[in-house]
């Protein structure tokens, strides 16, 4: 059963608009929720935890435990922040491995 | 040094080939992974290293042996692989494998290409 749902392969926006990526994750317990970026040519790097509470480059997720989403919103979107995102769930316990959901294509158009 | 790098960052082998690739981090990091990513598909994690002891072997093929040189170095050995294990291997570390320090950094990957 997929762990990790964004419904989303693609996402296109205009410059200022703002954008939400979807995330839906399946888990009983209490999972650790992530955002990782990954630009054109670049590492795959986090973005955010959800444990932090923090805005990243004005992005900021909110885990929603009653309808086991992690969005990822901006109100702003700027081109630079076109990207590939994937939100991944660590499981309660495990030994540090992270489920990956399938990515969302961000495409910020000027 | 907060970084996580990997040698090389492209290969081309043969079917028949033997080779290895890579992973460093002087993070003093003591979990390290491997992940298998191909084209426009989300990392698939290979093992997991926990205090230089492979702890998580996702049913990797027999083909891929991973080894933990030291706390800082980690290795992925290739033996007759086939075509479709061409993909993008990243390397991973953490600080610790489980509890509050779990984030993981991520190398820039190889580019593996089996002909």
């Amino acid at each position: 059963a997929q762990r990790v749902t964004q419904p989303e392969k693609l996402l296109s926006v205009f410059k200022g608009a703002p954008v939400e990526l979807k995330c839906n994750y399946s888990y009983s317990g209490s999972p650790e929720l992530f955002w990782y970026v990954q630009y054109s040519r670049q590492r795959l790097q986090l973005l955010l935890r959800h444990i932090s509470r923090e805005s990243i480059k004005g992005f900021t997720a909110d885990l929603n435990k009653g309808e086991t989403s992690f969005h990822l919103k901006k109100p702003f979107a700027q081109e630079e922040d076109s990207a590939m995102y994937y939100c991944a769930l660590r499981e309660g316990g495990s030994q540090g491995n992270l489920i990956f959901g399938k990515g969302t294509k961000l495409s910020v158009k000027p | 040094d907060t970084e996580v790098t990997q040698t090389p960052k492209h290969l081309v082998m043969g079917m028949t080939n033997k080779k290895s690739l890579k992973c460093e981090q002087h993070m003093g990091h003591r979990a390290m992974y491997w992940y298998k990513q191909k084209a426009k598909k989300p990392p698939e994690l290979m093992f997991v290293y926990s205090y230089e002891k492979l702890s998580i072997n996702e049913s990797v093929p027999s083909r891929f042996s991973p080894e933990c040189t030291n706390s800082s170095l980690l290795n992925l050995h290739l033996h007759a692989l086939q075509p479709e294990d061409s993909a993008l291997y990243l390397c991973a570390s953490s600080q610790e494998p489980s509890g509050g320090a779990r984030e993981q950094y991520f190398g820039p990957g190889t580019r593996l290409t089996v002909t």
